[in-house]
């Protein structure tokens, strides 16, 4: 079964510090890639997202994350991360498979604490 | 734009009770998403809806759990009867998407804190 792994479940950082959170992937097919973020009491919100072209993408607040497909890997980073970047981060992965695609399948979430 | 309605916000109920867990996507979306959100098994998709049609539920845990969506603006996962490990945030999401094969970015609701006693 396809499956979405995030290694680190607890990450904490000084303020400035830089940040890179792995997620990698079960499959080899095609993918649709995407991280989460959800604010402490809040609902997930869309960082960024790969479908395909550019393997480096940017999304919102400075964060941006590379996918590198021989690795089944699509790492997130940020170079220099505040405290209000203190949030859980979700990596979630379709797979196009000759099917359904809109199945979004999540990591298990690292809960990212920035310390002032 | 109001964004993915869920109600309610918060739920405590006993044991055996029936909960009703409610959700109105964003107008114009026509895929509808129900996850459950635990310590244990982080986010787990339970079922989603094409143009109101089932597509998959392979992720719904028991029979004790059901889901409809008559019409388009409305949804409803209903846990009958609820016990204590079905505590958790039940979130609801919606996307546009123009086929089940396509795939569009979901956006989610504020999500039910759920509380079985």
């Amino acid at each position: 079964a396809q499956s979405v792994s995030q290694h680190n479940h607890h990450v904490i950082l000084s303020e400035a510090a830089s940040l890179e959170l792995g997620c990698n992937y079960s499959y080899g097919g095609t993918v649709n890639l995407f991280w989460y973020v959800q604010y402490p009491g809040q609902h997930l919100q869309l960082l960024l997202k790969y479908f395909s072209g550019d393997p480096l993408v940017k999304g919102i607040k400075g964060f941006e994350a590379e996918f590198i497909k021989s690795k089944f890997s699509f790492n997130l980073r940020k170079p220099s991360v505040q405290w209000s970047d203190t949030a859980e981060y979700f990596c979630a992965v379709t797979f196009l498979y000759g099917g359904a695609t809109n199945k979004l399948i999540f990591g298990t979430g690292t809960l990212l604490a920035v310390q002032p | 734009d109001a964004g993915v309605i869920q109600s309610p916000r918060h739920e405590v109920t006993e044991m055996g009770q029936e909960v009703t867990l409610r959700c109105k996507p964003i107008s114009g979306h026509n895929s509808l998403f129900w996850y459950r959100q635990t310590m244990m098994r982080g986010l787990e998709l339970l079922i989603y809806f094409n143009n109101n049609v089932p597509i998959d539920d392979s992720g719904m845990p028991e029979d004790r759990f059901s889901a409809k969506m008559p019409n388009a603006s409305f949804s409803t996962l209903k846990i009958q009867p609820s016990e204590p490990r079905d505590s958790a945030v039940y979130f609801c999401a919606s996307s546009f998407s123009p086929s089940v094969s396509s795939y569009n970015e979901q956006f989610f609701g504020p999500g039910t804190r759920l509380t079985v006693l």
